[in-house]
C-alpha cells in the first residue's frame, strides 16, 4: 500500500524556519519524482516545488524561490522541505505528492499544517 | 507556463450526471492533465490522467461513474449517477518542463 506521511509542521513566528519531512513507503521511492503542494485555509491547491528521482533536477514556484529548499534522501525513502524566512502567507497545509511521469500527481499524503504567526 | 481555468461551482441532483470543465490556456491546448477530488476535510485524491485525444486512465479504485473527455483546449470530468459522496472540490492539474499548475477548483454540490 502506497503511503506518504508528512511531519514537521507547527506554529512558527514570521521570519522563522521549519523543516518538513515526508516518509514514503509501499512503492519504489528511488524511481519516483516528488512534489510539495500547499493549500492555504479555504483556498485551492498551489504547487510549491518538485524534485526528480535522483534529486538532480529541482524546481520551485516563484513565491518560495530563494526561501524554500526541497531535497530527498533515497536511502531513507524520505522527502524534505526546508522553509526559511517564513511569512504569514506561507500558512497552509503542506502535502507531499508522488508524480507519475507524464501523468501528473498520482498519490497524495495527508498533509501537515504550517502556521506562521506571532 | 500553462494556466488552467475552472468554473468555481457546479451543482446537480442526486442520481444525475454532471460535467466539470477545465480549460487550458493558449499554446497549451494539447497538454495532458490530471483530475483530483478533494472531499471536505480530506486530502486530495487522484482520479485520472486525461489526454487531449480524450483518452483517459483512472487511478486505482476510482468508480466507473467517473470518466474523462476532451475537446480542443477543454478537458472534462463527467460524473454519472451522482452520489452524495461526490460532493467535493475538483481540481485539474497540468505541467511543463519546470513547473506544475492547478486550476482554481470547482466546488460540486449534490442537490
Amino acid at each position: 500500500e502506497v503511503q506518504l506521511l508528512e511531519s514537521g509542521g507547527g506554529l512558527v513566528q514570521p521570519g522563522g524556519s521549519l523543516r518538513l519531512s515526508c516518509a514514503a513507503s509501499g512503492f519504489t521511492f528511488t524511481t519516483s519524482p516528488m512534489s510539495w503542494v500547499r493549500q492555504a485555509p479555504g483556498k485551492g491547491l498551489e504547487w510549491v516545488s518538485s524534485i526528480s528521482e535522483s534529486g538532480s533536477n529541482i524546481y520551485y514556484a516563484d513565491p518560495v524561490k530563494g526561501r524554500f529548499t526541497i531535497s530527498r534522501d533515497n536511502s531513507k525513502n524520505t522527502l524534505y522541505l526546508q522553509m526559511n524566512s517564513l511569512r504569514a502567507d506561507d500558512t497552509a497545509i503542506y502535502s507531499c505528492a508522488r508524480i507519475q511521469v507524464a501523468a501528473g500527481i498520482d498519490f497524495w499524503g495527508q498533509g501537515t499544517l504550517v502556521t506562521v504567526s506571532s | 507556463q500553462p494556466v488552467l481555468t475552472q468554473s468555481s461551482s457546479a451543482s446537480a441532483s442526486l442520481g444525475s450526471s454532471v460535467k466539470v470543465t477545465c480549460t487550458l490556456s493558449s499554446g497549451h491546448s494539447t497538454n495532458i492533465i490530471a483530475w483530483h477530488q478533494q472531499q471536505p476535510g480530506k486530502a486530495p485524491r487522484y482520479l485520472m490522467k486525461l489526454e487531449g485525444s480524450g483518452n483517459y486512465k483512472k487511478g486505482s479504485g476510482v468508480p466507473d461513474r467517473f470518466s474523462g473527455s476532451s475537446s480542443g483546449a477543454d478537458r472534462y470530468l463527467t460524473i454519472s449517477n451522482l452520489q452524495s459522496e461526490d460532493e467535493a472540490d475538483y481540481y485539474c492539474e497540468t505541467w511543463d518542463s519546470n513547473s506544475r499548475v492547478f486550476g482554481g477548483g470547482t466546488k460540486l454540490t449534490v442537490l
